[in-house]
């Protein structure tokens, strides 16, 4: 199975922050990545696909990069409304994986 | 507008069973794979099964295979999991997700039902 390993686990932030978190995938997943955002008691929803596509609807300071085994979600300016847990999945193979979780939090 | 819809979930005794439906609306439910995904209280998020969009592949995590089932039905926009032989350690909320393509992030979420597996 592939191992995803996101850190931070917790990051705490102000309003306004460059916000940067990385995932580290065992072995290759090319760009078969994606980046999700999940508030208490909600469902997760997709921010960033194949690594660095914006789901649409999702504000434009959040971007994703990396490919290979090393990927990042960037936020560029935090706003109130971002304080969530952000998961990262690999879905270049079953089982699909996440990593673990980032809480960002003030 | 999508929505997936989850029911089903309750409180279960161990070794006992289940099934959760999750009714699809507002996309082409046919043209997407689907999957279940359960988040236990206060963890992380782990895929549990998928199922292509014309039944050919289904896949399984090790924790549940042998003793969870996945289906659809296209004709009803339906997803189907049929949860047998649960374990304390199935207790969570169980998601469904769709997917567009293959292979595919989870592009759409349900809003979960909880399963809870105590004597």
């Amino acid at each position: 199975d592939i191992q995803m390993t996101q850190s931070p686990s917790t990051l705490s932030a102000f309003v306004g922050d460059r916000v940067t978190i990385t995932c580290r995938a065992s072995q290759s997943i090319s760009n078969w990545l994606a980046w999700y955002q999940q508030k208490p008691g909600k469902a997760p929803k997709l921010l960033i696909y194949k690594a660095s596509s914006l789901e649409s609807g999702v504000p434009s300071r959040f971007s994703g990069s990396g490919s290979g085994t090393e990927f990042t979600l960037t936020i560029s300016s935090l706003q109130p409304d971002d304080f969530a847990t952000f998961y990262c999945q690999q879905y270049n193979t079953y089982p699909r994986t996440f990593g673990q979780g980032t809480k960002v939090d003030i | 507008e999508v929505h997936l819809v989850e029911s089903g979930g309750g409180l279960v005794k161990p070794g006992g069973s289940l099934r959760l439906s999750c009714a699809a609306s507002g996309f082409s439910f046919s043209s997407y794979s689907m999957s279940w995904v359960r988040q236990a209280p206060g963890e992380g998020l782990e895929w549990v099964s998928s199922i292509t969009t014309s039944n050919s592949d289904i896949y399984y995590a090790d924790s549940v295979k042998g003793r969870f089932t996945i289906s659809r039905d296209n004709a009803k926009n339906s997803l189907y999991l049929q949860m047998n032989s649960l374990r304390p350690e199935d207790t969570a909320v169980y998601f469904c997700a769709a997917s567009e393509v293959a292979p595919g992030s989870f592009d759409y979420w349900g809003q979960g039902t909880l399963v809870t597996v105590s004597s």
